[in-house]
C-alpha cells in the first residue's frame, strides 16, 4: 500500500498563474484534507471532505477551491497563484472523521510550492 | 477561536535522557489528543494518541493528559539523536477539526 501519495513534490509558479495539487489514497479512508504549513505556524486547515460528495472551508480557504473526485482522490486548486500562496501543502486522509481513533489523519509526503 | 499552545523549543537533552514535550489547549469539550513527529523535510507522522485523563504508554513514549488543567504531554524516555525531530499536539473535539500547535523542536545530543 502506497498509503497517501501527492503531486508534484516541488512546483515554482509565477504570480496569477493556475495549478493543481493532487492527492490520493488506498486505505479507503472517507475523510481527507488538505493542509498548508509555513514556519512557525504549525498546520492550517485549508479545506476538508468528511466523506465522499461533501467539502468544506477550514481555517484559511481563501484562494483555493478543492474537489472530492472519488473516495480515493481529493485535489486542490490554486486559481490564481500569490507569493502568500507559497508554502508546503500536506494532503491526509483518516478512516473517519469523528472520535475513538477514527480521525487519525496520515499524511502525504508533501508538495512544496513557491510563487514567484 | 481554538487553540493549541506548544513551546517552540528547540529543547535540547542529552542522549539517554528524559525528553518532556508539553502542550495547552483552549477547548474544554476536546476528546481526542494526539502526537506526531515529523523530521525535516517530512510529512507528520503519528506517535501516540490518548483519549482518557492519566498516562498512556507506548515503548520509549508517554502521553499523558490531565483535561481539568487541559494540559497533555509527551515523555520521551532514553531520548535517541533518531528522536532529534519537530513535535505536533493535536487537538480534536469530535466531530470537528483537529487543531495543530505550531510544534516543539526537539535535539537529542549524542
Amino acid at each position: 500500500n502506497a498509503g497517501v501519495t501527492q503531486t508534484p513534490k516541488f512546483q515554482v509558479l509565477k504570480t496569477g498563474q493556475s495549478m493543481t495539487l493532487q492527492c490520493a489514497q488506498d486505505m479507503n479512508h472517507n475523510s481527507m484534507y488538505w493542509y498548508r504549513q509555513d514556519p512557525g505556524m504549525g498546520l492550517r486547515l485549508i479545506y476538508y471532505s468528511a466523506s465522499e460528495g461533501t467539502t468544506d472551508k477550514g481555517e484559511v480557504p481563501n484562494g483555493y477551491n478543492v474537489s472530492r473526485l472519488n473516495k480515493r482522490e481529493f485535489s486542490l486548486r490554486l486559481e490564481s497563484a500569490a507569493p502568500s500562496q507559497t508554502s508546503v501543502y500536506f494532503c491526509a486522509s483518516s478512516e473517519f472523521f469523528g472520535t475513538g481513533g477514527t480521525e487519525t489523519q496520515y499524511f502525504g509526503p508533501g508538495t512544496r510550492l513557491l510563487v514567484l | 477561536q481554538k487553540e493549541v499552545e506548544q513551546n517552540s523549543g528547540p529543547l535540547s537533552v542529552p542522549e539517554g535522557a528524559i525528553a518532556s514535550l508539553n502542550c495547552t489547549y483552549s477547548d474544554r469539550v476536546s476528546q481526542s489528543f494526539f502526537w506526531y513527529r515529523q523530521y525535516s523535510g517530512k510529512s507528520p507522522e503519528l506517535i501516540m494518541s490518548i483519549y482518557s485523563n492519566g498516562d498512556k504508554e507506548d515503548g520509549r513514549f508517554t502521553a499523558q493528559l490531565n483535561k481539568a488543567s487541559q494540559y497533555v504531554s509527551l515523555l520521551i524516555r532514553d531520548s535517541q539523536p533518531s528522536d532529534s525531530a519537530t513535535y505536533l499536539c493535536a487537538v480534536g473535539a469530535g466531530g470537528f477539526k483537529t487543531i495543530f500547535g505550531a510544534g516543539t523542536r526537539l535535539f537529542v545530543k549524542a
